[in-house]
């Protein structure tokens, strides 16, 4: 079946410095590809997304390019703010995702301390 | 612009009690799914729809029933709660060949 893994967390960083959360998917075909961000006692919002190999998803500072060769979708920032702490969840999913639902991976809790 | 609504946002039960889950949309989405989030385990799918009438079940459907009598309200309903059913719930929707699932803030719910 498909499956999402990312880097285990908790991540701590200090502001401004670079960001990468690893995320690797195994799946069949060609599922789109998306970052999830959760907001400490929210529900998860769409950050970004990719429909098709070498498609760069960007949002609010944050990049994912999606890999097929390599089945990966890395989650970067070049600087990181305070504000950015939240737990971001990388997930796939096939035709449009709605009607059945996301894959997610498990989550990765970034802390960026001042 | 309310979104996604649900309620309650925090619910404490004892083993073999019964509860609804509401959730509620504005946005005239037709899919609409319920997840469970555990620590270490990510996001799991309950039961989804994809339009008033019709539900189905998700990777985690045993102890929960879903109903979708109308396009704005998807409840989910637990029979007889359990201990492992503890976790917090999300009801989540979208238009019809989107990904972009818009969330709820999510229940918080226990059971002792």
């Amino acid at each position: 079946g498909n499956s999402v893994t990312q880097m285990e967390g908790p991540v701590t960083l200090s502001e401004e410095a670079f960001l990468t959360i690893n995320c690797t998917y195994t799946a069949t075909g060609y599922p789109s590809l998306f970052w999830y961000v959760q907001y400490p006692g929210e529900g998860l919002q769409l950050l970004l997304k990719a429909t098709k190999a070498d498609d760069k998803g960007s949002n609010k500072g944050f990049e994912a390019t999606y890999r097929k060769e390599t089945t990966s979708f890395h989650l970067e920032k070049g600087s990181v703010q305070v504000s950015d702490s939240a737990v971001y969840f990388c997930a796939l999913a096939y035709s449009g995702g709605g009607a059945d639902g996301l894959t997610f991976g498990k989550g990765t809790h970034l802390i960026i301390q001042p | 612009n309310a979104g996604v609504t649900q309620t309650p946002k925090f619910q404490v039960l004892k083993t073999g009690q019964s509860m609804t889950l509401q959730c509620a949309q504005d946005m005239n989405h037709e899919y609409m799914s319920w997840y469970r989030q555990d620590p270490g385990m990510g996001l799991r799918l309950i039961h989804y729809s994809v339009g008033a009438g019709i539900t189905d079940q998700g990777e985690v459907p045993n102890g929960y029933n879903v109903s979708r009598s109308t396009t704005e309200d998807f409840p989910l309903r637990l029979l007889s709660a359990a201990p492992s059913q503890t976790s917090v719930y999300f009801c989540a929707s979208s238009p019809p060949g989107s990904e972009a699932l818009h969330f709820g803030n999510g229940t918080r719910l226990t059971v002792t």
